[in-house]
């Protein structure tokens, strides 16, 4: 069974641009969580999608941060405009049934923004 | 303040010694407790959950939660090289969101 995917692995970008993060979770997983770990941090949650509906979005930083899940199968996180304090890993996770003991991490996108 | 707080070490024991890592938080409402452990570029991988006071052992992994004290360990028993990683401590609330602390690197000598 594949893992949780996401694309792309690193992103290197200017203050300003655009960067569109995206997430593959496993197969059947209606549940999908975004988290941020910026440098020397703890890792913080962003939001939760249950299917292609946003169940909490709580932890997002603020209105530079879009999250969208079509269809209910990959997310994608959009920032727009990147500014510095963005930079840091984001780790995507799904599980089936919502519970944090089945959720399976993805192996993160590292964003620099410059 | 933090909800989780851990120890960002880093600790360094010799192989086949207990590695002790541990963690606090500030939720009295924090439900489920959780370690994972994350080798460096990797993503975090869970290896204990534990859900009542008292201890959970899994292996040479044992895990102890004292909810009045707000305090969460997690003991690695003859410790292995292999071991060597970061060790993130996570609570959970009513929300299905985890609540981490920022690890604690452990370092197991040959």
């Amino acid at each position: 069974e594949a893992g949780v995917t996401q694309f792309p692995s690193h992103s290197v970008i200017e203050k300003g641009q655009t960067v569109t993060l995206r997430c593959d979770p496993i197969s059947g997983h209606d549940n999908l969580y975004w988290y941020r770990r910026v440098m020397g941090k703890e890792i913080k949650f962003l939001l939760h999608f249950v299917k292609e509906s946003k169940q909490d979005e709580s932890g997002m930083p603020n209105n530079r941060f879009l999250a969208e899940r079509t269809g209910g199968t990959y997310s994608t996180l959009k920032v727009q405009p990147a500014e510095l304090e963005d930079s840091g890993v984001y780790f995507c996770a799904s599980s089936q049934d919502g519970g944090a003991e089945t959720q399976y991490f993805g192996p993160g996108t590292r964003l620099l923004v410059l | 303040q933090k909800e989780v707080e851990q120890n960002s070490g880093p600790l360094s024991v010799p192989e086949g010694a207990i590695a002790s890592l541990n963690c606090t938080y500030s939720d009295r409402g924090s439900q489920s407790f959780f370690w994972y452990r994350q080798y460096s570029g990797k993503s975090p991988e869970l290896i204990m959950s534990i859900y009542s006071n008292g201890d959970k052992e899994d292996g040479r992994f044992t895990a102890q939660l004292n909810k009045a004290s707000q305090y969460v360990s997690l003991l690695i028993r003859d410790s292995q090289p292999s071991d060597s990683a970061t060790y993130l401590c996570a609570a959970q609330t009513g929300a299905n969101n985890l609540f981490f602390g920022t690890g604690t690197r452990l370092t197991v000598i040959p």
